[in-house]
């Protein structure tokens, strides 16, 4: 079955770097997309496609993408960006899509 | 502006059935596929299903495993609105559905979604 791997958490000081990874054996095939959850509140896109940003998202939040694994990096973390991140693909049907479980950025 | 809006969330119990409805306004609703993404009290969230557009590709759907042969997803373009009939509920289906406006993973508008809890 279609599965994506993610860390369960992440903790950043503020302004520092933060990483999230994600794993699947479709991802050389298929796109990644990112998604930023804040408690109480819908998700919300910041990443499509692997590496495109939508209009609106802050230039600090990039992807990037190599074999099997898909990472979603934010520059100079702020206390706003602490959130859960969801990454998202297809199998290699394109029919059937799943999430990953999810990375909780925590910003120290 | 583009808005969604869930509604028909609510108590229902095992073995029941439920219709939830996406109205949304703001763009051309028959141009677009439209997405059920669900999440269970603090879980994550799990992809449920989606409704191509007619336009092109058939309004065809697509469906996770765990919920195919239970769930239905239509549309009605006439009237804005996406559907999710969920049949044969079980406490495992307890969670708050959203629907998406969707370009292929590209969920790019979300409704603020509705809380199906499925309990006796």
């Amino acid at each position: 079955s279609h599965e994506l791997t993610q860390p369960p958490s992440v903790s950043v000081s503020p302004g520092q770097t933060a990483r999230i990874t994600c794993s699947g054996d479709a991802l050389p095939k298929e796109y990644a997309y990112w998604y930023q959850q804040r408690p109480g509140q819908a998700p919300v896109l910041v990443i499509y496609e692997d590496t495109e940003r939508p209009s609106g998202i802050p230039e600090r939040f990039s992807g990037s993408t190599s074999g099997t694994r898909v990472t979603l990096t934010i520059s100079g973390v702020q206390a706003e960006d602490e959130a859960d991140y969801y990454c998202l693909s297809a199998d290699s049907s394109g029919t059937s899509w799943v999430f990953g479980g999810g990375t909780k950025l925590t910003v120290l | 502006e583009v808005h969604l809006a869930e509604s028909g969330g609510g108590l229902v119990q095992p073995g029941r059935s439920l219709r939830l409805s996406c109205s949304v306004s703001g763009f051309n609703f028959d141009e677009y596929a439209m997405s059920w993404v669900r999440q269970a009290p603090g879980k994550g969230l799990q992809w449920v299903g989606f409704i191509r557009s007619k336009k092109g590709y058939g309004g065809t759907v697509e469906y996770a495993a765990s919920v195919k042969g239970r769930f239905t997803i239509s549309r009605d373009d006439s009237k804005n609105i996406a559907y999710l009939q969920m049949n044969s509920l079980n406490t495992e289906d307890t969670a708050v559905y959203f629907c998406t406006r969707t370009l292929s993973g590209r969920y790019d508008h979300w409704g603020r979604g509705t809380l199906v809890t499925v309990s006796s």
